[in-house]
């Protein structure tokens, strides 16, 4: 997944702890978006950046937070980590917006465990 | 309320075509058709997608029925590497899309 570089591959955290999850793109892409994957639940996303300087929640926003550091970097944020958010997390990017027919393009992954 | 219809795993023999078919009958006129597939501990990749017309690209075919209530995604010729979920999304804007569980297709040998 040449184009979207994510940090940390894995992470294991204990309840109650904070961490950052890292993203860029080199695509030069205008919207950004962090989603979760469990286990029988597809993907669902979390927050999505359409554009340099905005955010909004998506589905399951709840516990996090962003920040869209620049066109290239969109972080998301668990303050106090609860195990239920144990996931894989995927960062994706996208050219044109939100509203754009342009494909999403996809990281390797952070899988994340909460103990 | 899923917005598509997915067999959940499929089997295709090495080489020849792989046709993964997709029902969404309340696709509204300007919702696309999005194709991609997820091999295993890797990250979503992108195959192809459309609104009406069939697509081809370097990777697959998308036919899309002339209601747009259904398509197929055509892997002309697959090989083992192309064993993955396969997820059929159809959506205006990117800020609503869910994937659902997908194709789980095995190219067996």
């Amino acid at each position: 997944n040449a184009g979207v570089t994510q940090t940390p591959k894995f992470q294991v955290l204990k309840t109650g702890q904070s961490m950052t999850l890292q993203c860029a793109q080199d695509m030069n892409h205008n919207s950004m978006y962090w989603y979760r994957q469990d286990p029988g639940m597809g993907l669902r996303l979390i927050y999505y950046s359409a554009s340099e300087g905005t955010t909004d929640k998506g589905e399951v926003p709840n516990g996090y937070n962003v920040s869209r550091l620049n066109k290239r970097e969109f972080s998301l944020r668990l303050e106090s980590a609860a195990p239920s958010q144990t996931s894989v997390y995927f960062c994706a990017s996208s050219e044109a917006g939100v509203l754009s027919n342009q494909p999403q393009h996809f990281g390797d992954g952070t899988r994340l465990s909460i103990l | 309320d899923a917005k598509t219809t997915q067999p959940p795993s499929m089997d295709c023999a090495e080489g020849r075509a792989a046709n993964l078919p997709c029902n969404h009958s309340t696709i509204s006129g300007n919702e696309y058709v999005y194709w991609y597939r997820q091999i295993h501990s890797q990250g979503p990749q992108y195959i192809i997608h459309g609104l009406k017309n069939n697509e081809t690209n370097e990777m697959a075919s998308l036919i899309i029925t002339e209601d747009r209530k259904s398509s197929t995604l055509i892997l002309p010729h697959a090989t083992l590497r192309d064993t993955a979920v396969y997820y059929c999304i159809v959506l205006l804007s990117f800020n609503d899309m869910r994937f659902g569980a997908g194709t789980r297709l095995t190219v067996k040998p």
